[in-house]
């Protein structure tokens, strides 16, 4: 199993640009959800999925976009990049009923 | 909202001395978990207690629950170059069962 794998590793972007970070899973994990980590503020929850179809927001999910078609795929879209959402994003999932959750190495997202 | 706060946020400590980090969070806590975070790597789960009082051991690391479910901590015994990274909590919030993340201590070894 590849477990939770995240593309690209690195990005770069210009202020009003938009992408689409990518993540999969062969889990079969019925949660997914991205997260993302800025320095001294631990892990903040974007977006999260309870299963295909099925997506809430997190704590800070403005300038973000997801959707779960399938189980094993949850993308998390920026609609138009700002210097703010410079950060890292990782992608996890998680079975139901158990709370550990199994991360994705990470996206390094820079926004000029 | 719940909050879930760890400190201290850095320790720095020579090879061979104990360390400990504490959580706490605004609410009670179902359960909580604890990861760990090399430098450039992602989180990897350690270990989850559930009970009001719990210890958990794992080789040097001893993980406590509290009595009331609203604190947590991890204590590393004799610390190796191999514990460097940062240790995070975490908990579901109460009312929507999302995890809530804690703001993480940092551990530097010296050898």
């Amino acid at each position: 199993n590849a477990g939770v794998t995240q593309t690209p590793k690195f990005q770069v972007l210009k202020t009003g640009q938009s992408m689409t970070l990518q993540c999969a899973q062969d889990m079969n994990h019925e949660y997914m959800s991205w997260y993302r980590q800025d320095p001294g503020m631990g892990l903040r929850l974007i977006h999260y999925s309870v299963g295909a179809g099925i997506t809430d927001q997190g704590e800070v999910p403005n300038g973000y976009n997801v959707s779960r078609s399938t189980t094993e795929d949850f993308p998390l879209r920026l609609l138009s990049a700002a210097p703010s959402q410079t950060s890292v994003y990782f992608c996890a999932s998680h079975r139901r009923g158990r709370y550990e959750q199994y991360f994705g190495p990470g996206t390094r997202l820079t926004v000029t | 909202g719940q909050q879930v706060m760890q400190i201290p946020q850095y320790q720095h400590v020579q090879e061979g001395e104990d360390f400990t980090t504490y959580c706490n969070s605004s609410t009670t806590l179902s359960n909580i978990q604890w990861y760990k975070q090399r430098p450039g790597g992602h989180p990897v789960f350690l270990i989850q207690l559930v009970k009001s009082g719990e210890v958990k051991k794992q080789k040097r690391l001893t993980f406590q629950f509290g009595e009331a479910k609203k604190n947590s901590s991890l204590h590393i015994t004799a610390t190796q170059t191999t514990d460097v990274g940062t240790y995070f909590c975490a908990g579901p919030d109460g009312a929507t069962n999302k995890l809530i993340f804690g703001t993480g201590t940092l551990l530097a070894v010296q050898p």
